[in-house]
Formats: C-alpha cells, structure tokens, sequence
C-alpha cells in the first residue's frame, strides 16, 4: 500500500464547475499535510497547507481528517489556469529526519 | 531572483557512464535535496543535505552520491548510470533544517535518459 493514495484521474470538468481530489494517507504519525501544484513538464509549486480546522485561499478549500487520515482539496469556479496535477504531500518524521511523502498526483482538465 | 537553479535541462546517456547533475539555490537555505519523479508514483527523495558538510540518504540513494561543500550547490552525481535510473529528477531547496510549513522551492527538473 503506498504511503499517500490519490486518484490518478484526470478529471475533467467545464468552466465554472466545482471539483474535488481526496487523498489518503497510512501513517498516523504523519505531521503536516500539504497541496502542491505541477503543471506539465514542470516543477512543483506549493498551492496550499492543510489545517485540521480547514482553510481556504480563495477558490480553494482544504479539510484534514485525522482521525479518518483523509485530505481533501476542493475548488470552486474552475478556471482553465486550474489545468494541473494536484499532490497531495505528508511531512512524517522518519528515519532520523523529517521526510515528504509525496502522492502520485490527480489531474485536472478544465474545459471551456 | 534565480531562487534554485539545475543543469542540465536535458540529458541521455549510456549505460555504465558517469554524471553530475548541478543544483545551485541563492536563497542562502539550509535545506537542500534531490528527488526522483517517475510516470504513476509520487516524488521519491533521493539524498538531501541540512547544511555545509553534511548530507544523508533518502528513500532511494542507491547508485547515486552527493556533496555538500558549500551553502549554495548540491550536485547529484550518477556513478554508473543504469536504464533504471531515468527520470525526470527535482533538486529543491527550504530555509531551516525541518519543513515544518515551509514551502520546498523546486528547480525547473532535469529530464534524464539512459539507453
């Protein structure tokens, strides 16, 4: 079982849809959460950190479960610019140094 | 503001011959690594480096060495490069010696081939 779990996807949605990744993640022991954004062929860019009270930057809403060890990434009024892979990412202390697990990513197509 | 630079971009190689990839940050962070990212699977870390001088193996360091001699440069050096080995590699960079919530900044990748 990988460490992170996504959907691979793609996802495609039209213009103004609402659209939501969920990942999963197996170590309870896990630290921090985060979402990265990866367009193609391209670097990782921090989209968002995760909160167990849940936060939201614009468009974007992000939910931790702990108990459940569930995060989610919601986005309202998709935009074609939203065109991406999502990463979902865990910071887990192991081995003697704080390491990030990333997922495999889910990919999003936005349509007009 | 350059923020992490690697070279080269692109690179195809045969088996059995040696390499170096360059990661250079001017961000004066502590933090540096070197990840792997292959079609279907996560970022996979390679080594990484909390200062000068020291470095440390990740998840997947076998066939792979790194140095750390000054703040700014991280190269990856393949000894022996292996068809296994190709991928598209990020080196990255963060301030401090722990995530935490701080972002990890990437370079733009090096897309590596070996035949």
């Amino acid at each position: 079982r990988k460490e992170v779990e996504q959907d691979p996807g793609p996802f495609n949605v039209p213009e103004g849809a609402t659209v939501a990744f969920n990942c999963t993640y197996s170590n309870s022991a896990s630290q921090s959460f985060f979402w990265y954004r990866q367009d193609c062929r391209k670097e990782p860019k921090l989209l968002m950190s995760v909160y167990s009270s849940g936060n939201e930057d614009g468009r974007f809403t992000a939910q931790l479960n702990r108990a459940s060890q569930y995060i989610s990434l919601l986005i309202r009024d998709s935009k074609l610019s939203d065109s991406a892979t999502y990463l979902c990412v865990v910071l887990l202390f192991s081995g003697g140094y704080n390491k990030l697990i990333f997922g495999a990513g889910t990919r999003l197509a936005v349509h007009p | 503001n350059a923020g992490v630079t690697q070279t080269p971009k692109f690179q195809v190689l045969k088996t059995g011959q040696s390499m170096t990839l360059q990661c250079a940050q001017d961000m004066n962070h502590e933090y540096m690594s070197w990840y792997r990212q292959d079609p279907g699977m996560g970022l996979r870390l390679i080594h990484y480096s909390v200062g000068a001088g020291i470095t440390d193996q990740g998840e997947v360091p076998n066939g792979y060495n790194v140095s750390r001699s000054t703040t700014e440069d991280f190269p990856l050096r393949l000894l022996s490069a292996a068809p296994s080995q190709t991928s598209v590699y990020f080196c990255a960079s963060s301030p401090g010696t722990g995530y935490s919530n701080q972002p990890q900044h990437f370079g733009d990748g090096t897309r590596l081939s070996i035949l």
